[in-house]
């Protein structure tokens, strides 16, 4: 299986910071690597796919990067909204795995 | 716009068995594989599997398999979850997506499903 480790666990930031999410696999993945963004009580959004490819109805201030082992997310002036858990999600095999989730919280 | 509508919470007893329906709309129901996902309470996303919904032949990762059954009814562009002998730590939410490879795009709005005496 292909585990996919995500770091930190939560995070403390301020409106306006900007903040970096790493997410490291067990193995190559190329560039099979998505971001989803979760609030309470809700599904998982979408915000990035195949490592880079920002999602048409998601702000310019996220981006993402990496490919092979190691990825980032960044979100460059944190907005009262963004507040929520990101997951990174691996596709390049099944079983897919999930990262354990970042709470980004005030 | 692809829309998966779940069916709504369930209160269950030890050992017995629920059904949760993902009905899609806003597309081709046959244009995108279904997968189920799993989130404990506080916990993170675990993906059970999913089931091609042009040839409805389902495939299951490791932990979920046994008593765990996906099913589609294509007359009504429907996608099952089907979970025997329940037990405490089937409590979750169940959420179904539909995958546009390789990323899930659209999600269901979950269901929580409550296993107590």
């Amino acid at each position: 299986d292909f585990q996919v480790t995500q770091s930190p666990p939560s995070l403390s930031a301020s409106v306006g910071d900007s903040v970096t999410i790493t997410c490291r696999s067990s193995q190559s993945i190329s560039t099979y690597l998505n971001w989803y963004q979760q609030k309470p009580g809700k599904a998982p959004k979408l915000l990035i796919s195949s490592a880079s490819n920002l999602q048409s109805s998601v702000p310019a201030r996220f981006s993402g990067g990496g490919s092979g082992t190691d990825f980032t997310l960044t979100i460059d002036g944190l907005q009262p909204e963004d507040f929520a858990t990101y997951y990174c999600q691996q596709s390049y095999g099944t079983p897919y795995t999930f990262g354990q989730g970042t709470r980004v919280e005030v | 716009q692809a829309q998966l509508l779940q069916s709504g919470s369930e209160l269950k007893k030890p050992g017995a068995s629920v059904r949760v329906s993902c009905k899609a709309s806003g597309y081709r129901f046959t244009d995108y594989g279904i997968h189920w996902l799993r989130q404990a309470p506080g916990q993170g996303l675990d993906w059970m599997g999913w089931i091609n919904t042009n040839v409805g032949n389902p495939s299951y990762a490791q932990a979920f398999r046994g008593r765990f059954v996906f099913s589609l009814d294509k007359s009504v562009s429907t996608a099952y979850l089907q979970i025997s002998s329940l037990r405490s730590e089937d409590t979750a939410v169940y959420f179904c997506a539909t995958e546009v490879p390789y990323y899930f795009d659209s999600w269901g709005q979950g269901t929580l499903v409550t296993v107590s005496s």
